[in-house]
């Protein structure tokens, strides 16, 4: 695709659920993130993806947070027995090789815990 | 030492203003500085980006000044309009890892 694509767009769950946020980067994107935004505050990060290197994973704030990437294409973002303090905005963002070239964002997905 | 910190948490500037955004960071081995501009409802976009071995980049009505010897680099918006008011987030890294941004700063132009 065009850009990079995020689904759902928006998400209500019922605390104690689990949730998949999922993330399609842009074709031959090697490098892959994963942001928390809570409203009005900044990115926090989560979880970065760099080709076949192990993740990034310093960010994951609980260990019911946990993300996966398949080679080079979709990620997806889980969150298990969510709480409401989970309710946030999650964005996505890939590059072309790593840390240093430009990432594109997402739309991201607005998860809301009821 | 991986934190960039930002300032002002929020910034009015009148139409035509300059508007300046400075952040700080303390890794010398982050070599790649970028500015992302973020609207409401949206993911951040780039908007501008320097490496350390130059000290001012200018594209069109932005401008980043880098001072590598205190650590810090800031951005500029000339003649600031009422389409700039976004909130911006810096952000710093280095070639093996990963973007940390700022706590990004809102700025408001007033007509």
């Amino acid at each position: 695709g065009a850009g990079v694509s995020q689904s759902p767009s928006n998400k209500v769950t019922e605390k104690g659920k689990d949730v998949e946020l999922r993330c399609d980067p842009i074709s031959g994107h090697t490098a892959l993130y994963w942001y928390r935004q809570r409203l009005g505050q900044g990115l926090e990060f989560l979880i970065y993806f760099q080709g076949n290197s192990a993740p990034d994973k310093s960010g994951l704030p609980s260990d019911r947070f946990s993300a996966e990437r398949t080679g080079e294409s979709v990620s997806t973002l889980t969150i298990q027995r969510t709480q409401q303090e989970d309710s946030a905005v999650y964005l996505c963002a890939s590059s072309l090789r790593n840390g240093n070239t430009e990432a594109f964002f997402g739309q991201g997905t607005r998860l809301t815990v009821v | 030492q991986q934190q960039v910190k930002q300032s002002p948490q929020s910034l009015i500037v009148q139409k035509g203003g300059i508007s300046i955004i400075n952040c700080a960071y303390e890794n010398t081995a982050f070599d790649y500085f970028p500015w992302y501009q973020q609207f409401p409802g949206k993911g951040p976009a780039l908007l501008i980006a320097i490496r350390p071995d130059v000290s001012e980049k200018k594209e069109g009505r932005f401008t980043i000044s880098f001072n590598k010897s205190a650590k810090q680099f800031s951005l500029h918006i000339m003649d600031s309009q009422p389409g700039d008011s976004a909130t911006y987030f810096c952000a710093a890294s280095r070639a093996t890892g990963k973007l940390i941004f700022g706590q990004g700063t809102t700025l408001q132009v007033k007509p």
